[in-house]
């Protein structure tokens, strides 16, 4: 089946610094990716939805200066917590349609393994 | 008010045992409806969609009454490897492909 890759599945880093996390679709392109963050014990949040080749499209409440969001190739969106804070610590989930063996239909969604972020 | 609502539990049920899950939604204008589940600390995956009509799928049945905005799940005769965390989840008219997620609801099965 289709299977969306993250990178780094874990990372840990001081305050102040940023933090880029790779998702890539391994076996299917994708125009659009979607971004979740996942506290402890809480829903999964959506946070942007990718474009390829345009501006991501950000949910209320979240920084777009903060979460950089690029995608620049229908396999590969990167997210890039910028200046990060401890109130950052979260699990950052991508997932992605596959649109050709979805066709007309919503099909399904492929997420990503995650990547947990901790912010010391 | 949330747009998914589940009870969080935790419930506990000894293996064998037959378990139903429910939610809620508030937006009547949802489209698509699905059971993901979630294994501490990994991405949730598709259990299966929810039809008007209802779907089973081995011990695994959901139904959705859109009257309602309620969505259920049964589990029967579980199993250890039941033991997860399912999440409700829904898809808007507008809202593209991105899902909105319940909190999930917490199963721990016993031997």
């Amino acid at each position: 089946g289709a299977v969306v890759s993250q990178h780094p599945s874990w990372v840990i880093c001081k305050s102040g610094t940023s933090v880029k996390i790779e998702c890539r679709s391994l076996d299917f392109q994708a125009t659009t990716m979607f971004w979740y963050r996942q506290f402890p014990k809480q829903s999964l949040m959506l946070m942007a939805t990718s474009n390829e080749g345009s501006k991501a499209t950000y949910e209320q409440g979240v920084e777009k200066d903060k979460f950089l969001i690029n995608h620049a190739s229908l396999t590969l969106s990167t997210l890039t917590v910028t200046s990060a804070h401890p109130e950052d610590s979260s699990f950052y989930i991508c997932s992605a349609r596959d649109e050709v063996r979805a066709g007309g239909g919503h099909g399904e969604l492929f997420f990503g393994e995650g990547s947990r972020l901790t912010v010391l | 008010r949330k747009e998914v609502e589940q009870d969080p539990g935790p419930f506990n049920v000894p293996e064998g045992a037959t378990v139903a899950f429910n939610c809620t939604y508030s937006n009547s204008a949802s489209q698509s409806f699905f059971w993901y589940r979630q294994d501490c600390r990994k991405e949730p995956k598709l259990l299966m969609s929810v039809y008007s009509s209802g779907n089973e799928d081995g011990r695994f049945t959901a139904q959705l009454n859109r009257a309602s905005q309620y969505i259920s799940l049964l589990i029967r005769d579980s199993k250890l490897s039941d033991s997860a965390t399912y999440l409700c989840v829904v898809r808007g008219r507008n809202s593209g492909y991105a899902l909105n997620f319940g909190k999930g609801t917490s199963l721990l099965v016993t031997p």
